[in-house]
């Protein structure tokens, strides 16, 4: 059975700090996701990883991917009160559905 | 264009009643899942559907849960019996597909939050 675990669940941190989220999962994949989710609201993509060592960047966000070491990154550079949200990582399940099974997520607070 | 859509964004039941819960998604994507999202928790798989047929329904917890889509594209999941562990946010997603060939990237609608009393 597939499992994806995040960590850490619960970050707080000062804006201008850097900072990084991993995602391990227990199963070969090619490919990963990572989401954000605000409170009360649905999921929104924010990378879309599709081969080992693969590397995406958006504004102070940057995810990557090892297949081998079945890890993924999300690393947070110069962190604003924006960014505050939960992130979730999701990993699809071999077979031909590719359904995502995803991780717990990250809660991450940026103080002022 | 318009991105998926689900309706109602609340519904209160009491215990041991029907709810009806829909999903529309977005236009020309054929493959449609539902999940639901405990507090504090991810999404968990429900449901798959690629284009009108249930694909994988391995994620239904019992025999009390139900997901239609007789047209391939609206698609309805069905709650009997309700009971108070029922209680959560239940969320579609579409892709355009869901094959290797594709990044498969789902786009998820704003949820449906159901408590049951």
């Amino acid at each position: 059975e597939l499992k994806v675990e995040q960590n850490p669940l619960f970050l707080s941190m000062q804006e201008g700090k850097n900072y990084t989220i991993y995602c391990n999962y227990s199963t070969t994949s090619d490919r990963l996701y990572w989401y954000r989710q605000d409170p009360g609201k649905s999921l929104e993509s924010l990378f879309v990883l599709l081969s080992n060592g693969a590397v995406k960047q958006e504004g102070r966000l940057m995810a990557s991917l090892d297949t081998k070491a079945r890890l993924s990154t999300l690393h947070i550079t110069a962190a604003v009160h924006d960014l505050s949200a939960t992130y979730f990582c999701a990993v699809p399940r071999s077979g031909g559905s590719y359904i995502p099974t995803f991780g717990r997520g990250t809660s991450l607070i940026v103080h002022p | 264009g318009a991105g998926v859509s689900q309706t109602p964004s609340n519904k209160v039941t009491e215990k041991g009643k029907y709810v009806e819960l829909r999903c529309d998604p977005i236009s020309g994507h054929t493959a449609l899942y539902w999940y639901r999202q405990s507090l504090g928790q991810g999404p968990e798989f429900l449901i798959y559907f690629q284009g009108t047929g249930a694909a994988d329904d391995s994620g239904l917890p019992n025999d009390r849960f139900f997901a239609v889509r007789p047209e391939g594209s609206v698609s309805t999941l069905k709650i009997q019996r309700t009971e108070r562990g029922d209680s959560a946010v239940y969320l579609c997603a579409s892709s355009l597909t869901s094959s290797r060939a594709g990044a498969n990237e789902q786009y998820f609608g704003p949820g449906t939050r159901l408590t049951v009393t």
